[in-house]
């Protein structure tokens, strides 16, 4: 059975402080998919990630892919109490995703 | 409006009542799929479509049926419902065949539970 392993599990920070979030595998997949959750909404996904080494971003968001493509990191630069919610990175493969463990963040004002 | 359609958004039952939690999209995808979100477990796959017709088990499909006769449909069935079914259940859908590459579009969820 294919893993993926998010830490940390829970993160509280001031506004403004940096902050990176990993993912990690035994496996390795074709695409790494980052979403973030908000309570009583369903994920959104932020960015896929398809190329090992890859790193994209996304105004305050950093996302690379793991050389390897068995593990991914999402760091953000100056965090906001808009960016409050839950962070789920998804592994693909042919025919399914694999959902991470999840890192709830809450950035206090 | 894109979106995908879960309803009940919530529902309190009892052991053994069957239900059904219904899907519904809007986008023509042809990839559908239910996941059961749990504190510290993520989401887990319960079953997933590829398209009208073609059905199969995801991680978690015990307890759960599914049906796909249209392709905008994919309602998720609990014959027997039991306490350790009591989750917030999520359905997805994409184009193609769901993996690769292919952003989910999720529902608002329905959150369950089983007394």
């Amino acid at each position: 059975t294919q893993l993926l392993e998010q830490s940390p599990q829970f993160l509280s920070i001031q506004e403004g402080e940096n902050l990176t979030v990993y993912c990690n595998s035994s496996s390795v997949f074709s695409s790494l998919q980052w979403y973030r959750q908000e309570p009583g909404e369903g994920p959104v996904l932020l960015v896929t990630v398809v190329t090992g080494g890859e790193v994209k971003k996304l105004k305050r968001l950093t996302f690379q892919f793991g050389d390897a493509r068995k593990d991914s990191s999402l760091h953000i630069t100056a965090a906001q109490p808009g960016d409050t919610g839950l962070y789920l990175c998804a592994g693909g493969n042919t025919d399914k995703l694999i959902f991470g463990t999840g890192t709830r963040l809450q950035v206090f004002p | 409006e894109a979106q995908v359609t879960q309803n009940p958004r919530y529902l309190i039952t009892v052991t053994g009542k069957k239900l059904t939690v219904t899907c519904s999209q809007n986008m023509n995808h042809e990839y559908m799929s239910w996941y059961r979100q749990d504190p510290g477990l993520g989401l887990r796959q319960i079953y997933y479509s590829m398209n009208v017709e073609v059905t199969d088990k995801g991680d978690v499909p015990e307890g759960y049926k599914v049906s796909r006769k249209e392709k905008r449909n994919f309602p998720l069935i609990l014959e027997s419902p039991s306490p350790n079914q009591t989750s917030l259940y999520f359905c997805a859908s994409s184009f193609g065949t769901g993996g690769l590459n292919q952003p989910q579009h999720f529902g608002d969820g329905t959150r369950l539970s089983i007394l």
